[in-house]
Protein backbone atom coordinates (compact mmCIF):
# COMPACT_ATOMS: atom_id res chain seq x y z
CA UNK A 1 0.00 0.00 0.00
CA UNK A 2 1.26 3.81 -0.31
CA UNK A 3 2.32 5.49 2.47
CA UNK A 4 0.87 8.83 2.72
CA UNK A 5 3.04 11.38 5.03
CA UNK A 6 1.67 14.10 6.52
CA UNK A 7 3.95 17.12 7.77
CA UNK A 8 3.53 19.02 10.19
CA UNK A 9 1.28 16.46 12.45
CA UNK A 10 0.25 20.12 14.16
CA UNK A 11 0.14 23.70 13.52
CA UNK A 12 -0.29 26.90 15.83
CA UNK A 13 -1.60 29.64 13.99
CA UNK A 14 -3.59 33.02 14.05
CA UNK A 15 -6.09 34.61 11.69
CA UNK A 16 -4.97 36.22 8.91
CA UNK A 17 -1.84 34.21 8.47
CA UNK A 18 -1.03 31.75 6.27
CA UNK A 19 -0.13 28.02 6.34
CA UNK A 20 1.12 25.19 4.24
CA UNK A 21 0.86 21.53 5.14
CA UNK A 22 2.71 18.92 3.31
CA UNK A 23 1.96 15.56 2.19
CA UNK A 24 4.26 13.23 0.63
CA UNK A 25 3.57 9.57 -0.79
CA UNK A 26 5.54 6.50 -0.81
CA UNK A 27 5.96 6.06 -4.09
CA UNK A 28 4.90 8.18 -7.41
CA UNK A 29 1.07 9.22 -7.62
CA UNK A 30 0.66 11.50 -10.52
CA UNK A 31 -1.90 13.94 -9.20
CA UNK A 32 -4.24 11.56 -7.31
CA UNK A 33 -4.07 13.29 -4.30
CA UNK A 34 -6.90 15.13 -2.70
CA UNK A 35 -7.00 17.19 0.28
CA UNK A 36 -9.93 17.00 3.33
CA UNK A 37 -11.23 19.48 6.31
CA UNK A 38 -12.73 17.42 9.27
CA UNK A 39 -14.47 19.57 12.42
CA UNK A 40 -14.74 17.81 15.71
CA UNK A 41 -17.55 15.27 15.49
CA UNK A 42 -18.45 15.85 11.52
CA UNK A 43 -17.12 13.55 8.34
CA UNK A 44 -14.33 15.13 6.26
CA UNK A 45 -15.27 17.82 3.35
CA UNK A 46 -13.69 17.47 0.20
CA UNK A 47 -11.77 20.58 -0.34
CA UNK A 48 -9.23 20.29 -3.08
CA UNK A 49 -9.08 17.23 -5.84
CA UNK A 50 -6.71 16.15 -8.33
CA UNK A 51 -4.09 18.11 -6.35
CA UNK A 52 -5.00 21.23 -7.59
CA UNK A 53 -8.93 21.23 -8.17
CA UNK A 54 -10.98 23.48 -5.57
CA UNK A 55 -14.16 21.70 -4.71
CA UNK A 56 -17.41 23.15 -5.54
CA UNK A 57 -17.93 26.11 -2.71
CA UNK A 58 -14.71 25.91 -1.16
CA UNK A 59 -13.53 29.76 -0.59
CA UNK A 60 -10.49 30.51 -2.49
CA UNK A 61 -7.91 31.23 0.11
CA UNK A 62 -7.57 27.25 -0.21
CA UNK A 63 -4.88 26.10 -3.14
CA UNK A 64 -3.32 22.96 -3.64
CA UNK A 65 -0.17 21.93 -5.78
CA UNK A 66 2.08 19.39 -6.04
CA UNK A 67 2.16 16.40 -8.11
CA UNK A 68 4.67 13.03 -8.04
CA UNK A 69 5.42 12.23 -4.63
CA UNK A 70 4.86 15.72 -3.17
CA UNK A 71 2.08 17.89 -2.16
CA UNK A 72 0.97 20.95 -0.45
CA UNK A 73 -2.20 22.71 1.17
CA UNK A 74 -1.88 26.08 1.41
CA UNK A 75 -4.37 28.39 3.15
CA UNK A 76 -3.97 31.85 2.94
CA UNK A 77 -5.32 34.37 5.42
CA UNK A 78 -6.83 32.13 7.82
CA UNK A 79 -10.33 32.51 9.11
CA UNK A 80 -11.88 31.08 12.99
CA UNK A 81 -13.41 28.55 10.71
CA UNK A 82 -10.41 27.03 9.10
CA UNK A 83 -9.03 25.59 12.62
CA UNK A 84 -10.02 21.97 11.95
CA UNK A 85 -7.53 19.23 11.21
CA UNK A 86 -6.60 18.32 7.18
CA UNK A 87 -6.27 15.19 5.43
CA UNK A 88 -4.70 14.18 2.69
CA UNK A 89 -5.47 11.23 0.44
CA UNK A 90 -4.57 9.05 -2.35
CA UNK A 91 -6.85 7.92 -4.87
CA UNK A 92 -4.14 6.45 -7.30
CA UNK A 93 -4.62 2.39 -6.38
CA UNK A 94 -6.21 0.66 -4.45
CA UNK A 95 -6.03 0.41 -1.61
CA UNK A 96 -7.02 4.05 -0.86
CA UNK A 97 -4.52 5.80 1.72
CA UNK A 98 -5.15 8.68 4.22
CA UNK A 99 -2.80 10.82 5.49
CA UNK A 100 -2.40 10.91 9.42
CA UNK A 101 -3.66 14.17 9.59
CA UNK A 102 -2.85 17.40 10.36
CA UNK A 103 -4.37 19.98 13.19
CA UNK A 104 -4.44 23.51 12.71
CA UNK A 105 -5.22 25.35 15.98
CA UNK A 106 -5.42 29.01 17.01
CA UNK B 1 -29.12 17.04 -3.48
CA UNK B 2 -27.35 13.81 -2.33
CA UNK B 3 -27.26 12.65 1.12
CA UNK B 4 -26.26 9.47 2.66
CA UNK B 5 -27.74 8.37 5.73
CA UNK B 6 -26.27 5.45 8.23
CA UNK B 7 -28.19 2.73 10.30
CA UNK B 8 -27.19 -0.33 12.35
CA UNK B 9 -26.17 -1.00 15.87
CA UNK B 10 -23.38 1.07 17.92
CA UNK B 11 -22.52 -1.74 19.94
CA UNK B 12 -20.96 -5.53 18.76
CA UNK B 13 -19.77 -8.36 20.80
CA UNK B 14 -16.07 -9.71 19.55
CA UNK B 15 -16.29 -12.16 17.29
CA UNK B 16 -19.83 -11.20 15.98
CA UNK B 17 -20.71 -9.44 12.92
CA UNK B 18 -21.00 -5.61 12.33
CA UNK B 19 -23.52 -4.74 9.83
CA UNK B 20 -24.20 -1.29 9.05
CA UNK B 21 -26.27 0.37 5.91
CA UNK B 22 -26.25 3.16 3.83
CA UNK B 23 -29.17 4.74 2.81
CA UNK B 24 -28.72 6.73 -0.57
CA UNK B 25 -31.24 9.81 -1.35
CA UNK B 26 -30.48 11.76 -4.28
CA UNK B 27 -28.53 9.48 -6.58
CA UNK B 28 -28.31 5.95 -7.34
CA UNK B 29 -26.97 3.07 -5.84
CA UNK B 30 -26.41 1.68 -9.34
CA UNK B 31 -25.14 4.39 -10.70
CA UNK B 32 -22.66 3.94 -14.00
CA UNK B 33 -20.33 6.96 -12.57
CA UNK B 34 -20.15 6.50 -9.08
CA UNK B 35 -18.56 4.03 -6.49
CA UNK B 36 -20.00 3.63 -2.39
CA UNK B 37 -17.37 3.06 0.10
CA UNK B 38 -16.80 2.35 3.80
CA UNK B 39 -14.81 4.32 5.63
CA UNK B 40 -13.33 4.24 9.26
CA UNK B 41 -11.92 6.16 11.56
CA UNK B 42 -10.30 5.42 15.02
CA UNK B 43 -7.62 7.55 17.41
CA UNK B 44 -5.00 4.67 16.60
CA UNK B 45 -5.57 3.96 12.88
CA UNK B 46 -6.77 6.96 11.65
CA UNK B 47 -8.64 7.59 8.33
CA UNK B 48 -8.85 4.17 6.91
CA UNK B 49 -10.83 2.81 3.57
CA UNK B 50 -12.65 -0.46 3.89
CA UNK B 51 -13.64 -0.99 0.54
CA UNK B 52 -16.45 -0.48 -2.13
CA UNK B 53 -18.86 -1.42 -4.51
CA UNK B 54 -20.05 0.01 -8.02
CA UNK B 55 -21.68 -1.09 -11.02
CA UNK B 56 -20.40 -1.19 -14.27
CA UNK B 57 -22.45 -3.29 -16.30
CA UNK B 58 -22.08 -5.76 -13.51
CA UNK B 59 -21.36 -5.49 -9.77
CA UNK B 60 -17.48 -4.45 -8.96
CA UNK B 61 -15.71 -4.83 -5.17
CA UNK B 62 -12.54 -3.64 -3.60
CA UNK B 63 -11.54 -3.96 -0.43
CA UNK B 64 -8.75 -3.11 2.14
CA UNK B 65 -6.27 -6.17 2.21
CA UNK B 66 -6.19 -6.59 5.81
CA UNK B 67 -9.73 -6.43 6.35
CA UNK B 68 -10.32 -8.85 2.90
CA UNK B 69 -11.25 -12.02 4.84
CA UNK B 70 -13.62 -10.14 6.71
CA UNK B 71 -15.31 -8.00 5.04
CA UNK B 72 -18.69 -7.71 2.60
CA UNK B 73 -19.75 -4.63 0.91
CA UNK B 74 -23.41 -5.20 -0.46
CA UNK B 75 -25.56 -3.64 -2.92
CA UNK B 76 -29.68 -3.36 -2.24
CA UNK B 77 -30.81 -2.22 -5.41
CA UNK B 78 -34.58 -2.70 -4.57
CA UNK B 79 -33.79 -0.11 -1.57
CA UNK B 80 -31.46 2.43 -2.96
CA UNK B 81 -28.65 1.54 -0.12
CA UNK B 82 -25.12 -0.21 0.23
CA UNK B 83 -24.40 -2.18 3.54
CA UNK B 84 -21.13 -3.09 4.90
CA UNK B 85 -20.85 -6.62 7.25
CA UNK B 86 -17.47 -7.04 9.02
CA UNK B 87 -16.65 -10.24 10.37
CA UNK B 88 -15.38 -11.92 13.83
CA UNK B 89 -14.82 -8.73 15.06
CA UNK B 90 -12.54 -7.52 17.58
CA UNK B 91 -12.50 -4.55 20.09
CA UNK B 92 -9.71 -2.79 16.95
CA UNK B 93 -12.62 -2.72 15.19
CA UNK B 94 -13.88 0.14 17.23
CA UNK B 95 -14.21 3.48 15.56
CA UNK B 96 -16.73 5.59 13.87
CA UNK B 97 -17.57 4.16 10.21
CA UNK B 98 -18.57 6.42 7.70
CA UNK B 99 -20.60 5.82 4.29
CA UNK B 100 -19.47 7.70 1.25
CA UNK B 101 -19.54 8.49 -2.60
CA UNK B 102 -17.20 8.68 -4.91
CA UNK B 103 -17.33 9.68 -8.52
CA UNK B 104 -14.97 10.34 -11.67
CA UNK B 105 -12.76 12.84 -10.13
CA UNK B 106 -14.40 13.52 -7.02
CA UNK B 107 -13.21 11.04 -4.09
CA UNK B 108 -15.57 11.14 -1.58
CA UNK B 109 -17.32 13.85 -2.25
CA UNK B 110 -20.33 13.31 0.13
CA UNK B 111 -20.02 11.58 3.22
CA UNK B 112 -22.91 9.83 5.68
CA UNK B 113 -23.56 11.16 9.22
CA UNK B 114 -20.85 8.39 10.52
CA UNK B 115 -22.04 5.81 13.39
CA UNK B 116 -19.42 4.79 16.32
CA UNK B 117 -19.52 1.54 16.70
CA UNK B 118 -17.86 -0.03 20.01
CA UNK B 119 -16.78 -3.71 20.29
CA UNK B 120 -17.23 -4.54 23.76
CA UNK B 121 -18.51 -7.42 25.74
Amino acid sequence: AIQMTQSPSSLSASVGDSVTITCRASQGITNDLNWYQQKPGKAPDLLIYSASNLQSGVPSRFSGGGSGTDFTLTISGLQPEDFATYYCLQDYNYPFTFGQGTKLEI
Amino acid sequence: QLQLQQSGPGLVKPSQTLSLTCAISGDSVSSNSAAWNWIRQSPSRGLEWLGRTYYRSKWFNQYEPSVKSRITISPDTSKNQFSLQLNSVTPEDTAVYYCARDTSGWPFDCWGPGTLVTVSS
